[in-house]
């Protein structure tokens, strides 16, 4: 079955390390986009891919970095600069329709990290 | 800019009571609609969506209908069940230089009781 594959789904950093989560997509789709969770506060932008060797900053890009070396791979790196990594991290994917309709993302199972 | 905004929660019901959680939007054009479920330890999944004003997306026993003129997208199920307890995200797509980019709203905690 097409998915999204996040690893690893816990991850411990003690602070001052960089700690990078893994994004894999089977479903041929363009874009990829990686998406903060905190409670209460729904879920907030970090950066996003439409093509290969490409990306842009979303919301909160600040202490994050990403690469999109393959159509398959979105890997986020979490910086020691990101001031409060403590989070839910979820990666996304779609087929980007050219903004002609709906466009529905599909979400992989989420990385939780904590910083100890 | 665009935003969504749901109904503080959590919300908790008992099993087959009525369920409504409202959702305003604000955007400029005409976006899409969606409603997203996320159970505990999980990604989120899409539930229903709406392209157009006027427009009920439904899916198991959810509904939810595109008003364009009081800018909602309240999602509605007649009788909850346990099951149903989760995290519920309105989000909305712009288009246009939106290049796939869904704006969410805070969530929605839902607990149904036996």
């Amino acid at each position: 079955d097409g998915g999204i594959t996040q690893s690893p789904k816990y991850l411990f950093r003690k602070e001052g390390q960089n700690v990078t989560l893994s994004c894999e997509q089977n479903l041929n789709h363009d874009a990829m986009y990686w998406y903060r969770q905190d409670p209460g506060q729904g879920l907030r932008l970090i950066y996003y891919s439409q093509i290969v060797n490409d990306f842009q900053k979303g919301d909160i890009a600040e202490g994050y970095s990403v690469s999109r070396e393959k159509k398959e791979s979105f890997p986020l790196t979490v910086t020691s600069a990101q001031k409060n990594p403590t989070a839910f991290y979820l990666c996304a994917s779609n087929l980007v329709q050219g903004g002609t309709g709906a466009n529905v993302l599909t979400f992989g199972a989420g990385s939780r990290l904590t910083v100890l | 800019g665009n935003s969504v905004t749901q109904m503080e929660g959590p919300v908790t019901l008992s099993e087959e009571a009525f369920l409504t959680i409202n959702c305003t939007y604000t955007a400029t054009g005409y976006p899409s609609l969606f409603w997203y479920v996320q159970y505990p330890g999980e990604g989120l999944q899409l539930l229903l969506k709406a392209t157009k004003a006027d427009d009920k997306g439904s899916n198991k026993g959810f509904e939810a209908t595109y008003r364009k003129e009081t800018t909602s997208f309240h999602l509605e199920k007649g009788s909850v069940q346990v099951s149903d307890s989760a995290v519920y995200f309105c989000a909305l797509y712009a288009g246009g230089t939106s290049y796939g980019k869904l704006t969410f709203g805070q969530g929605t905690i839902l607990t149904v009781h036996p």
